[in-house]
């Protein structure tokens, strides 16, 4: 059972590329989401998905798009990447949307826009 | 909008000791959970215990243990006996239980936590 994948781990971007950042569940999870993780800042959620077909955004969504096809995947793409976007990003699912279902988060990706 | 605080970014423990890292949060609400993740050098987030707000009786997972004191809005970890495989950063996180809609989660900045031999 692979849990939460997500790919790449490690990308590096030059400002004004867009790029698309995979996640994928195999546990049929309802509930996915996408934060990043900035030094001193904790987690911060940017866009979720209660089901497919269904998003809406999260704290800091500016500079981002998901969209939610099937339940399995939830990419988030960088249109036009920017210095600011630098961060470690991580996907996560729960089984339902209810706030007591545990999050199961991917290992990160870690992008760098020069 | 809820906030979580976590006041001490960086904490040391002697193996085999106890250490309670702190956690506070703020809200209007009256149902939520809390949450307590781990996040080791891998950089994989580990759920580590969680505690519903309308239990009165403090979550236990074998070496880890909170204190929840719900009129101060605090929420703090213990554990005990610590480990070499402890180290790592803990967040502190909370989530909200509204009726009908889906809650996000909301994390502290987090504690480094390092163990001594």
């Amino acid at each position: 059972n692979a849990g939460v994948t997500q790919t790449p781990k490690f990308q590096v971007l030059k400002t004004g590329q867009s790029m698309t950042l995979q996640c994928a569940q195999d546990m049929n999870h309802e509930y996915m989401s996408w934060y990043r993780q900035d030094p001193g800042m904790g987690l911060r959620l940017i866009h979720y998905s209660v089901g497919a077909g269904i998003t809406d955004q999260g704290e800091v969504p500016n500079g981002y798009n998901v969209s939610r096809s099937t339940t399995e995947d939830f990419p988030l793409r960088l249109l036009s990447a920017a210095p600011s976007q630098t961060s470690v990003y991580f996907c996560a699912s729960s089984y339902s949307r209810h706030p007591n279902q545990p999050q199961h988060f991917g290992d990160g990706t870690r992008l760098s826009i020069l | 909008a809820q906030t979580v605080t976590q006041s001490q970014p960086e904490m040391s423990v002697q193996e085999a000791e106890t250490v309670t890292l702190s956690c506070t949060y703020d809200t209007s609400e009256s149902d939520y959970y809390l949450f307590w993740y781990k996040q080791p050098p891998s950089r994989q987030m580990i759920l580590v215990i969680r505690q519903e707000a309308y239990k009165q009786q403090n979550a236990t997972e074998n070496r880890f243990s909170v204190n929840f004191q719900k009129a101060a809005k605090s929420f703090s970890l213990k554990i005990s006996d610590s480990q070499l495989g402890d180290a790592a950063m803990y967040f502190c996180a909370y989530r909200s239980n509204p009726s009908g809609t889906a809650s996000k989660l909301t994390f502290g900045t987090g504690t480094r936590l390092q163990v001594t031999l």
